[in-house]
């Protein structure tokens, strides 16, 4: 596509609900990664992928959060029992090989947990 | 570990007057560093990047960026600030030699361009 695609863009879920996020990358980008921004904060990093592993996932604050990238395109994060803590914007960014500093970044999906 | 720190989180300039958002970084090993722009209910945009070249950067739509090494500073600038870059800028630190595919944010400045 012309660029990275974020859906929902914005997802209002209860406490307790499990949650999935879509992130479609450039067509061709090998690496994916997912952020968080919290409102007033900058984006922190959750997890990258390189292809269709998880090559650093040291950002995922607890176990109920989980990434996939099956075909090594499309990602999916995944977030269970959810918390009001949780709410934030997640964005998603993908580029062409391994170079952070090339990533492009899609609008991301503001996430409420009420 | 990798920092950086962004020393004002509001700056409010006057149209046509230069800008300045500043920030300091912390790195173990050489930097890279760069500046991103979020304008509201927008994609995050790289504006300039340092990648140990020149310590000069010139980014896109005016602005540019020094790296201090000696002051730990990479600063942003533009002569001439226009309504359009009333927006949300980050620094952002990456320790591309170490192989981790991180991005660092600081916590951003949102820049106000009075008319």
């Amino acid at each position: 596509g012309a660029g990275v695609s974020q859906t929902p863009s914005n997802k209002v879920t209860e406490k307790g609900k499990y949650v999935e996020l879509r992130c479609d990358p450039i067509s061709g980008h090998t690496a994916l990664y997912w952020y968080r921004q919290s409102l007033g904060q900058g984006p922190e990093f959750l997890i990258y992928f390189q292809g269709t592993g998880a090559a650093d996932d040291s950002g995922l604050p607890n176990d109920r959060f989980f990434a996939v990238r099956p075909e090594g395109s499309v990602s999916t994060l995944k977030i269970q029992r959810t918390e009001r803590g949780d709410s934030a914007v997640y964005l998603c960014a993908s580029s062409l090989q391994g170079d952070a500093a090339e990533a492009f970044f899609g609008q991301g999906t503001r996430l409420t947990v009420v | 570990a990798q920092s950086v720190t962004q020393l004002d989180s509001h700056v409010s300039v006057s149209e046509g007057t230069p800008v300045l958002l500043r920030c300091n970084y912390s790195s173990s090993y050489s930097p890279s560093l760069f500046w991103y722009v979020q304008h509201p209910n927008k994609g995050l945009q790289l504006l300039l990047k340092y990648t140990s070249a020149a310590t000069l950067v010139k980014g896109i739509n005016g602005f540019e960026a020094e790296f201090k090494k000696s002051e730990t500073s990479f600063h942003l600038t533009k002569p001439s600030a226009h309504m359009s870059d009333a927006a949300e800028y980050f620094c952002v630190v990456s320790e591309r030699n170490t192989g981790r595919r991180a991005l660092t944010f600081g916590s951003g400045t949102r820049l106000q361009v009075q008319p």
